[in-house]
């Protein structure tokens, strides 16, 4: 079984600072990994997905992350913020070969973006 | 946007209350899912289905029943609803592991209150 632990339930910062977002998981087998995000009341919207290659990977809205595997970590990085990136950022593990895509979600990361 | 729909949006129901949600999907994706999310825990997989009439359960199954009678129905039951079940519930949809990209695509959310 996988699980996920994102370090910081919430982050403020203020505008046009960097930001960084902790994940960590757990698995015994190799994985995929996710980062997905949920305006107010929304639904979940990928940010950026790692399955093999670089493991620096680049996603939406400039958002990128890095894949460390003897760490297992995979940290969702922006190097200056908006306003409208406040929102919570769900980071989100996949065993390799499952079937059905089954996925293990953390418990969320709360992201504050002040003036 | 995966054309994935909730409904209804919004329910209030009152405790032994039968209540059932509704997912459709206009994306002929295989496998569809049902999350609830409640603040710390992220998302968990309540059933999910790989097929029509082909259901498993999921982390916290107990006290949801679902059905899943054409590709692009997937209902969750709450057959007694009970005040723990308050919460957001997701649907999420995705495809064949032999042509996928391996994410889930999530529908908008339906928040249910249990009095």
């Amino acid at each position: 079984a996988q699980s996920v632990t994102q370090l910081d339930s919430q982050v403020p910062v203020f505008e046009e600072a960097p930001v960084e977002l902790r994940c960590n998981y757990s698995s015994s087998v190799s994985v995929y990994l996710f980062w997905y995000v949920q305006y107010p009341n929304q639904g979940l919207q990928l940010l950026l997905k790692y399955l093999s290659g670089s493991t620096l990977v680049k996603g939406i809205n400039g958002f990128e992350a890095e894949f460390n595997k003897s760490q297992t970590s995979f940290h969702l990085r922006k190097p200056s913020v908006h306003i409208s990136d406040t929102a919570e950022y769900f980071c989100a593990v996949s065993r390799r070969g499952n079937a059905g895509n089954m996925l293990t979600f953390g418990g969320g990361t709360r992201l504050m973006v002040k003036p | 946007d995966a054309g994935i729909t909730q409904s209804p949006r919004h329910k209030v129901t009152e405790t032994g209350t039968p209540v059932t949600l509704r997912c459709h999907q206009t994306e002929n994706h295989r496998y569809m899912y049902w999350y609830r999310q409640d603040p710390g825990h992220g998302l968990r997989l309540i059933h999910y289905s790989y097929g029509v009439k082909d259901t498993d359960k999921g982390e916290v199954s107990d006290g949801y029943s679902v059905s899943r009678s054409k590709t692009e129905d997937f209902l969750l039951t709450l057959e007694s609803a009970t005040s723990s079940q308050t919460s957001v519930y997701f649907c999420a949809i995705s495809e064949s592991t032999r042509t996928s990209s391996y994410e889930q695509y999530f529908g908008p959310g339906t928040r249910l209150t249990v009095t």
